[in-house]
């Protein structure tokens, strides 16, 4: 099956900092979604972007399909996008493969 | 936000006796899914609904079977419960190929 994977594993920022996430996937896929985890467990998803590139506020995401990787941009870090980032593709019908996240946390 | 809401939110029970988890949606979502998530794993998906009566296993469907009777509740039954299946488990709603919306989750302890 199709492996995603995700660095860093970690990142620990100082508020005010900008950060850039990468999701990396072994095959061709139609369908990727950024999701955000806060420290309470609640899930939100943030983008789907199969390909190219979209914005909401200070958070983009850039997919570039072609090369399997995708960008997930955090500008101006707050103490409230601490959590773990998570990328998922699609394999086959209805089914997504997570990676393994990106924990985040913005220090004040 | 999605109407979306699980029972129990936690839960201890003993290794052999069988658990059922809900997941209860308000938005007249026609998929439904189950994931579990354990450290290391990310999340993976155990079992989704594309309609009523209709179900399809996922990555990690071992142990586990499904209901819809509704298009509002899709439970996750775990026949006879092992520590392996110690996690949290969500619940979601919505196509893979739109956006997907998670439920608030299910802490699971099995001893």
């Amino acid at each position: 099956g199709i492996q995603v994977e995700q660095s860093p594993p970690d990142l620990i920022l100082q508020e005010g900092a900008n950060s850039t996430l990468r999701c990396n996937f072994s095959d061709s896929v139609n369908n990727l979604q950024w999701f955000h985890q806060n420290p309470w467990g609640q899930l939100i998803n943030l983008f789907y972007i199969p390909s190219g590139t979209k914005q909401n506020g200070r958070l983009s995401a850039t997919t570039v399909a072609t090369e399997r990787y995708s960008l997930l941009y955090i500008s101006s870090s707050q103490t409230t996008d601490s959590g773990v980032y998570f990328c998922a593709v699609e394999q086959g019908a209805q089914k997504l493969v997570f990676g393994q996240g990106t924990r985040l946390t913005i220090n004040p | 936000d999605a109407g979306i809401t699980q029972s129990p939110r936690h839960k201890v029970t003993e290794t052999g006796t069988p658990v059922t988890l809900r997941c209860h949606q308000t938005e007249n979502h026609r998929y439904m899914y189950w994931y579990r998530q354990d450290p290391g794993h990310g999340l993976r998906l155990i079992h989704y609904s594309y309609g009523v009566k209709d179900t399809d296993k996922g990555e990690v469907s071992d142990g586990y079977s499904v209901s819809r009777s509704k298009t509002e509740d899709f439970l996750l039954t775990l026949e006879s419960a092992t520590s392996s299946q110690t996690s949290v488990y969500f619940c979601a709603i919505g196509r893979v190929q739109e956006t997907q919306y998670f439920g608030p989750g299910t802490r699971l302890l099995v001893l």
